[in-house]
C-alpha cells in the first residue's frame, strides 16, 4: 500500500459525457502528479499540481483539467470524452523529493 | 520521440538466478532515474532509485546500476522469485524547478519459472 488514494476503482461512461477522478496524496506529500496509461502508450505526464498550484503540463489534452484543493487532495476532471480517453489514470505524490508513490489507478471505460 | 527506451518487451529467468532488466535514455537532461515493478489491475509500485552522481544505487535483492556515458541502467535481481513477475518500468526525471515528472519506458515483462 503505496498510502495513495484513488476513488473510484472502475468508472463506465458514454461518450460525450464528463468524469471526476479524486486522488488523496501520502500523508505530508505537497505535490500530485497525474498520469495516464493507456494500451498503446505506455504511462504518460498529464500534470503536476505543488501545494495547491498548477506546477507542470503534460500531454494533457484540453477536455481535461485538474485541481488540487487545500487539503491537497486532488480531482481530475475528464469532459467531452471520446472512446480514446478509455485507460487507466494513475496519480502519484511526492513530498517535493524525486521518489513518487503510486495510487491503485481509476480504469475508465467509454462507451 | 522515445526518451526512455526498454527494449526488451519480455524476460524469462529461473527461479533463485539473476534478472537483468535494461534500459536506455536519449535526453542528457535527466539525472534521476527509478525503476517500478507493476501487476496487473495495480499502479505502480516504486523499487528503487539511483541518482546520476551515483553508479550503483542496492538495496536487498534489487540493485541498479548507471552508465552515464552510454546512457544506460540495468535493474538486477538476484535471486529471481517467482514473486517478482510482473512488469517492470525504467523512469527519468531531470531537475527542471521543482517539476520531477517522471518520463517512462514501455516496461519489461518480467516471468520468473518456479
Amino acid at each position: 500500500d503505496s498510502g495513495v488514494t484513488q476513488t473510484p476503482k472502475h468508472l463506465i461512461t458514454a461518450t460525450g459525457q464528463r468524469v471526476t477522478l479524486r486522488c488523496s496524496p501520502r500523508s505530508g506529500d505537497l505535490s500530485v502528479y497525474w498520469y495516464q496509461q493507456s494500451l498503446d502508450q505506455g504511462l504518460q505526464f498529464l500534470i503536476q499540481y505543488y501545494n495547491g498550484e498548477e506546477r507542470a503540463k503534460g500531454n494533457i489534452l484540453e477536455r481535461f483539467s485538474a485541481q488540487q484543493f487545500p487539503d491537497l487532495h486532488s480531482e481530475l476532471n475528464l469532459s467531452s470524452l471520446e472512446l480514446g480517453d478509455s485507460a487507466l489514470y494513475f496519480c502519484a505524490s511526492s513530498v517535493g523529493g524525486r521518489d513518487m508513490f503510486f495510487g491503485p489507478g481509476t480504469r475508465l471505460t467509454v462507451l | 520521440d522515445q526518451q526512455v527506451k526498454q527494449n526488451s518487451p519480455s524476460l524469462s529467468v529461473q527461479e533463485g538466478r539473476i534478472s537483468i532488466l535494461n534500459c536506455d535514455y536519449t535526453n542528457s537532461m535527466f539525472d534521476y532515474f527509478l525503476w517500478y515493478k507493476k501487476y496487473p489491475a495495480e499502479g505502480p509500485t516504486f523499487l528503487i532509485s539511483i541518482s546520476s552522481i551515483k553508479d550503483k544505487n542496492e538495496d536487498g535483492r534489487f540493485t541498479v546500476f548507471l552508465n552515464k556515458s552510454a546512457k544506460h541502467l540495468s535493474l538486477h535481481i538476484v535471486p529471481s522469485q517467482p514473486g517478482d513477475s510482473a512488469v517492470y518500468f525504467c523512469a527519468a526525471s531531470d531537475s527542471g524547478g521543482s517539476n520531477y515528472k517522471l518520463t517512462f519506458g514501455k516496461g519489461t515483462l518480467l516471468t520468473v519459472n518456479p
